[in-house]
């Protein structure tokens, strides 16, 4: 069974930086790309990033570009976001997923909480 | 990355039929096939429920169907039931690679 788990929210002050990672179980890691997705409070999801199979691509929404990094370790199953010069507004559940192709997220982990405060 | 256009809110009663719009740009659901919906109650993660813009995942009821035309999508649930409210998001495929999600749609079952 595919398991997705998201660890590392925390409460961190503005500017400050966090690292989330989200474990893989269940399926071939290394064959998948996989997204991060966030969700403010009482808001909608919002597409964060993606990184292909082995890690050499990746893309950024515009408003986390030059202050988030995605990566991957395969060989330890997990996905990474390095999340840094964080605001206020990067306060949210992120999720971790599983892209099956076709620009569909077949998986979801359960989610992390990251609030930004002060 | 503009947000895609959802109705912020939709609703109908038992066994009837609502359908969800959600309205791109010609960067993203005007080009592509890949428009996905996903359906998320409150404090859980999402689930899919459409991909390709008509496709139903094994194990996702057939009351849940897809459709596109120009740069709009629909989502429509026919024979609606208790169970089916709550929140449904939209998202595409865009030309830079990126995905955009919609601004989510609640549904309420009266």
């Amino acid at each position: 069974e595919v398991h997705l788990v998201e660890s590392g929210g925390a409460l961190v002050q503005p500017g400050g930086s966090l690292r989330l990672s989200c474990a893989a179980s269940g399926f071939t890691f290394s064959s998948f790309w996989m997204h991060w997705v966030r969700q403010a409070p009482g808001k909608g999801l919002v597409w964060v990033s993606r990184i292909n199979s082995d890690g050499s691509d990746t893309i950024y929404a515009d408003s986390v570009k030059g202050r988030f990094t995605i990566s991957r370790d395969n060989a330890k199953n997990t996905l990474y976001l390095q999340m840094n010069s964080l605001r206020a507004e990067d306060t949210a559940v992120y999720y971790c997923a599983r892209d099956a192709q076709s620009a569909r997220a077949d998986y979801w982990g359960q989610g992390t909480l990251v609030t930004v405060s002060s | 990355q503009s947000a895609l256009t959802q109705p912020a809110s939709v609703s109908g009663s038992p066994g009837q039929s609502i359908t969800i719009s959600c309205t791109g740009a010609s960067s993203d659901v005007g080009s592509y096939n890949l428009v996905s919906w996903y359906q998320q109650y409150p404090g859980k993660a999402p689930d899919l429920m459409i991909y390709e813009g008509s496709k139903r995942p094994s194990g996702v009821s057939n009351r849940f169907s897809g459709s596109k035309s120009g740069n709009t999508a629909s989502l429509t649930i026919s024979g609606l039931q208790a169970e089916d409210e709550a929140d449904y998001y939209c998202c595409s495929y865009a030309t830079s690679g990126a995905w955009v999600f919609g601004g989510g749609t609640k549904l309420t079952v009266l």
